[in-house]
């Protein structure tokens, strides 16, 4: 089963609009992290932000935002006035400990093509 | 910062032949790990590692092998390249849960496969 869903294939914006993308999540575990992780076209995923399961509070760095919804198990990250250098393909995770390590593994989503045209 | 390293940026190989993609990082993290990227299908782990001589199969571990001599270093291999295994290969580590690693991990470039 598909932990970790975004049911965003491809988005398209103009520049300086805002775009959000939806994550939603399936676990057991009380205790995890949420990931989101970027893209470019160089091909490099870039870690963009870490959160783990309790804490709640909605997170903005520069135009980045992010809201965790653990109610509707949502991870979403909005992009405020998009640039061209956003463009990139985004990915949700899922980090759950593993029963005998503890230790974590992430579970990717399907990602998020984000084109932002000038 | 984290400096994730793999061998090459493109390959292309024959069907059949034996290929070695290596990735090395320089963070002294115990924990490596190797994905195949697809259009659609995300991120999809292969292998990893969480110490030297250690290693555990991921989702789609069929067709490779890995192998993990020193801690920096993490290999994966294809003991008989097929068409099928013509992907994006991504690199990464992390560190352990014990000395603060929660997850988060750090990805080399990529190599894309090209396999005919």
């Amino acid at each position: 089963a598909q932990k970790v869903t975004q049911a965003q294939t491809e988005i398209s914006v103009v520049e300086k609009e805002d775009v959000t993308l939806d994550c939603v999540y399936e676990t057991r575990d009380t205790t995890y992290y949420l990931f989101w992780y970027k893209q470019p076209p160089s091909g490099e995923l870039v870690f963009l932000i870490r959160r783990n399961s309790f804490d709640e509070q909605n997170e903005i760095s520069g135009r980045y935002s992010w809201n965790f919804q653990k109610s509707t198990s949502s991870f979403n990250f909005t992009i405020t006035a998009s640039q061209v250098v956003d463009s990139a393909v985004y990915f949700c995770a899922l980090s759950e400990p593993e029963n005998d390590s503890n230790d974590y593994k992430l579970s990717f989503g399907a990602g998020t093509t984000v084109t932002v045209r000038a | 910062d984290v400096k994730v390293t793999q061998s090459s940026r493109y390959l292309v190989k024959r069907t059949g032949e034996k290929v070695f993609l290596e990735c090395v990082q320089d963070m002294d993290h115990e924990n490596m790990f190797w994905y195949r990227q697809d259009p659609g299908l995300g991120l999809r782990l292969i292998y990893f590692s969480y110490d030297v001589k250690m290693k555990e199969k991921g989702d789609i571990p069929e067709g490779y092998s890995v192998s993990r001599e020193k801690k920096e270093r993490f290999s994966l291999i294809l003991e008989s390249a097929s068409t099928n295994q013509t992907s994006m290969y991504l690199c990464a580590s992390s560190l352990r849960w014990w000395v603060g690693g929660r997850g988060e991990q750090y990805f080399g470039p990529g190599t894309r496969l090209t396999v005919t």
